[in-house]
């Protein structure tokens, strides 16, 4: 069965580094998410991405978050400057095309560790 | 926008008793309501769904109810098992924006006991 893959599974980094989580949506898919989950708390959005562009973002997506297609497979997010409180597991997701309904598919997260 | 309340945050039960959880929304126009499983140190597992169209939805032991109206949906698991231990989120899909996007409660983390 196609997933959603994701790189590293874990990531420790100093405060202030850049780091970038990698995700191999499913291959037909066309809308493509990043959603954070702090430690015990929801799942959250972050950011959605369709047709080479960003389509929507959250408040938690500011100026030092990027998202990019690089080339025809991966959908990478990039965090600048990290800060403490960006620790968190960060989770792709990619949807199929011609829906507008939400069936995301998750993939297994990178666990992001900001010392 | 688009904001989803869960509970409980935690149920822990009986191997064999069945387990409810409830979600409520408040975006009349959200249209489609997943529920996943999450296990420890995974991603979010769609386990069941249901588009506002319908008012049941059921597979095997699992079961979704949606109540467009009072805008809430609940899930349903009968006959739980030590292997239904896990959180669960239940979500929302919004149309705000060019795509919409998933809005999800805070989880429940359901423990069965055997």
């Amino acid at each position: 069965e196609p997933e959603v893959t994701q790189t590293p599974s874990h990531q420790v980094t100093q405060m202030g580094q850049e780091v970038i989580l990698r995700c191999v949506p499913i291959s037909n898919h066309l809308y493509f998410y990043w959603y954070r989950q702090i430690l015990g708390q929801k799942v959250e959005f972050l950011v959605s991405f369709y047709n080479n562009e960003i389509s929507e973002k959250s408040e938690i997506f500011d100026d030092q978050f990027s998202v990019e297609r690089p080339d025809g497979s991966n959908f990478t997010l990039k965090i600048r400057s990290t800060k403490l409180e960006d620790s968190a597991m960060y989770f792709c997701a990619s949807r199929p095309s011609g829906r507008n309904t939400g069936e995301l598919f998750f993939g297994e997260g990178s666990r992001l560790t900001v010392l | 926008g688009e904001n989803v309340e869960q509970h409980p945050s935690t149920l822990s039960v009986q191997e064999g008793d069945s387990a409810v959880i409830k979600c409520t929304y408040s975006d009349s126009a959200s249209n489609y309501f997943p529920w996943y499983k999450q296990e420890l140190g995974k991603g979010p597992q769609l386990i069941i769904d249901i588009r506002s169209n319908v008012g049941e939805k059921k597979d095997q032991r699992i079961a979704v109810t949606l109540n467009k109206t009072a805008k809430h949906f609940s899930l349903h698991i009968t006959e739980t098992q030590p292997e239904d231990s896990a959180v669960y989120f239940c979500a929302a899909w919004t149309e705000g924006g060019s795509q919409g996007n998933l809005i999800f409660g805070k989880g429940t983390k359901l423990s069965v006991k055997p």
